[in-house]
């Protein structure tokens, strides 16, 4: 089963607030990368973050990791129509090989 | 750079059918991966290559056949297509481990009827 586990599913904000979207996940991590999806196309990295940080910024991206709870929030400030799509959580467990990916979170920003 | 590239963009399958979905990276990337993303959910990982000559199967491998016989090439094979593998399948490398940041292709959409 998939170690991703992001909420909300959906999420519609207007244009110009800050969209906030969680990731919870199983097992011992080595990193934490969020994802970006638009319609129809592949995905784009857009930060990761290691098991022994806590925070990191990437211009108007903030992601945060809790080991002990064993959960992820990615922020994106002053949402803008463009930031229009779905967003993926996905960890590098310890010792594999592999990304897990979670279900994604579909955003919409209304102008 | 070119990066991941996958071709075709669309096939339409008859059950029972064979395929090769091809994927070439010009990023000199050891590592190269084949997902599978079905409506409303995640990536799941069909197989996997750490290098050339090695793969090793991921979460759901039944029904797919890969070989890396080259850095570059990671083609993925349908062996007897079935309608429970239309879907949208995404090939991607990265630089360092699989558990690292991954570059993805455009994908390849496939119907099987």
């Amino acid at each position: 089963s998939q170690q991703g586990e992001e909420d909300p599913q959906a999420l519609s904000i207007q244009e110009g607030e800050n969209a906030t979207m969680n990731c919870s996940y199983k097992t011992s991590i080595n990193n934490l990368q969020w994802y970006r999806q638009n319609s129809g196309r592949g995905l784009v990295h857009l930060i990761l973050i290691r098991s022994n940080e806590r925070e990191k910024h990437s211009g108007r991206l903030r992601v945060t990791l809790d080991t002990s709870k064993k959960s992820s929030s990615l922020l994106i400030t002053a949402s803008r129509a463009a930031d229009t799509a779905s967003y993926f959580c996905a960890t590098g467990p310890q010792g594999a090989q592999k990304l897990v990916f979670g279900q994604g979170t579909r955003l919409t920003i209304n102008p | 750079n070119a990066g991941v590239t996958q071709t075709p963009k669309f096939q339409v399958l008859k059950t029972g059918q064979s395929m090769t979905l091809q994927c070439a990276q010009d990023m000199n990337h050891e590592y190269m991966s084949w997902y599978r993303q079905d409506p409303g959910m995640g990536l799941r990982l069909i197989h996997y290559s750490v290098g050339a000559g090695i793969t090793d199967q991921g979460e759901v491998p039944n029904g797919y056949n890969v070989s890396r016989s080259t850095t570059e090439d990671f083609p993925l094979r349908l062996l007897s297509a079935a309608p429970s593998q239309t879907s949208v399948y995404f090939c991607a490398s990265s630089p360092l481990q699989g558990g690292e940041t991954q570059y993805f292709g455009p994908g390849t959409r496939l119907l099987v009827l």
